[in-house]
């Protein structure tokens, strides 16, 4: 069963500073994905990685998958007031597949 | 840009009775999907359809659960007799996938409330 892990869940931000979002996942797959949610909102798709070691960036948020280790990550730069929502990984194993989504991290910003 | 829709955005039912979600994907898509997020807690994959057939369900998606592409343009999920515990959003996604992205596009959502 595949399963999907990330962290920290609760992400407290300072404005200006750097952070970090962990994904891992169990087993074997080059399709991750990464899914903004803004409360009572729908799921807003950020990054599609298909492959080891790629990497797209859009604004403050970059993101980056390693297959081998299993793990993508989500860095975010500078962190702004408009960044406030859960963020989700989730993969799949087959174009068409079903989904396997993390727990979602959930951030808020600080002044 | 083309979206997703789901109607209605609200249902209040009691249980035992049945409640249909309706979803209209991305017109020239492929896959379709229902998933479920239970409130606070992550998304939960319930089935796929695909060449008008189910491609894939998960162990949430019972005998109480069924889908059905009615005409061109519909997708919908059923619940033949509701419980408590299906209280959650249930969100429909499509996909077309393709050599460049297999990005699911996801509804607003209905908010199912079981009383």
């Amino acid at each position: 069963e595949l399963k999907v892990e990330q962290n920290p869940l609760f992400l407290s931000m300072q404005e200006g500073k750097n952070y970090t979002i962990y994904c891992n996942y169990s087993t074997t797959s080059d399709r991750l994905y990464w899914y903004r949610q803004d409360p009572g909102k729908s799921l807003e798709s950020l990054f599609v990685l298909l492959s080891n070691g790629a990497v797209k960036q859009e604004g403050r948020l970059m993101a980056s998958l390693d297959t081998k280790a299993r793990l993508s990550t989500l860095h975010i730069t500078a962190a702004v007031h408009d960044l406030p929502a859960t963020y989700f990984c989730a993969v799949d194993k087959t174009s068409g597949s079903r989904l396997t989504f993390g727990e979602g991290t959930q951030l808020t910003v600080n002044p | 840009e083309p979206e997703v829709t789901q109607t209605p955005s609200h249902q209040v039912t009691q249980m035992g009775q049945e409640v249909i979600l309706r979803c209209v994907p991305i017109s020239n898509h492929l896959y379709f999907y229902w998933y479920r997020q239970i409130l606070g807690q992550k998304v939960e994959f319930l089935v796929s359809f695909y060449n008008n057939e189910i491609s894939e369900k998960s162990e949430i998606f019972d005998d109480q659960f069924s889908v059905e592409r009615p005409d061109g343009s519909n997708f919908t999920l059923k619940i033949r007799s509701t419980k408590l515990e299906d209280s959650a959003m249930y969100f429909c996604a499509s996909s077309r996938p393709s050599g460049g992205t297999d990005t699911q596009y996801f509804g607003p959502g209905t908010r199912l409330t079981v009383l």
